[in-house]
């Protein structure tokens, strides 16, 4: 079955810092990829999602953006975090074989 | 463009049903999922819809309908453990991506 590793777990950054969160998976080959944010209190919002190496498409307009430089890492990142960039971010991927999706343990990030 | 909507908040006794309804809008259907999300952790996988009717898995339920856009996830016997979050979710035609509900917060007492 596949895992998905994300680190940091935790994440306490300065207004205006870059950003950089990993995530990687195992036990799977070529899958789609998705990243979400989640908001205190609210939904997942999707980011952005991967179907190969290269391959990103963008949800929603900010100043975030994500690449996948292999085929079983994902990165999230930033130039310059704003205070909205506040969440949880968490990596996803289709369970192989059945349904759903499989989330990474995720990453709080707090922008002060 | 999607809507997905479900009540923020519901509280149950320990050992009773609950359910809790989920209403959509989505210009393409994939199936309809369910998640339970624990405070602080990642959502887990709980049930698919696919097709109109109920699908019984243990003390969860889940039932479709799609000319409806409307779902629920049953739960019975509950159990303090229970307390959690409940996404519902939509996936659409393209790229199998999902889209989530803001999640149903049920507090489950004794």
């Amino acid at each position: 079955s596949q895992t998905i590793h994300q680190w940091p777990a935790t994440l306490v950054q300065p207004v205006g810092s870059p950003l950089s969160l990993e995530c990687t998976v195992e036990g799977t080959s070529n899958p789609n990829l998705y990243w979400y944010r989640q908001a205190a209190g609210r939904g997942l919002q999707l980011l952005f999602y991967s179907v190969g190496i290269g391959q990103i498409s963008s949800e929603v307009p900010q100043n975030l953006s994500a690449s996948r430089p292999q085929d079983r890492q994902f990165i999230l990142s930033s130039k310059k975090l704003l205070l909205s960039d506040s969440g949880f971010y968490l990596c996803a991927c289709p369970i192989q074989g059945a349904y759903g999706y499989t989330f990474g343990s995720g990453t709080r990030l707090t922008v002060v | 463009g999607q809507n997905i909507d479900q009540p923020t908040e519901m509280t149950a006794t320990e050992g009773a049903i609950v359910q809790i309804n989920c209403t959509y809008q989505t210009s393409g259907f994939n199936g309809l999922f369910w998640y339970q999300q624990h405070a602080g952790e990642a959502p887990t996988f709980l049930s698919y819809n696919v097709l109109d009717g109920l699908e019984e898995k243990g003390r969860f339920s889940s039932f479709l309908s799609r000319s409806k856009g409307y779902s629920y996830l049953l739960l019975k016997e509950l159990q303090m453990k229970d307390s959690a979050s409940y996404l519902c979710a939509v996936r659409g035609l393209r790229n199998n991506d999902m889209r989530f509900g803001a999640g149903t917060r049920l507090t489950v007492k004794p």
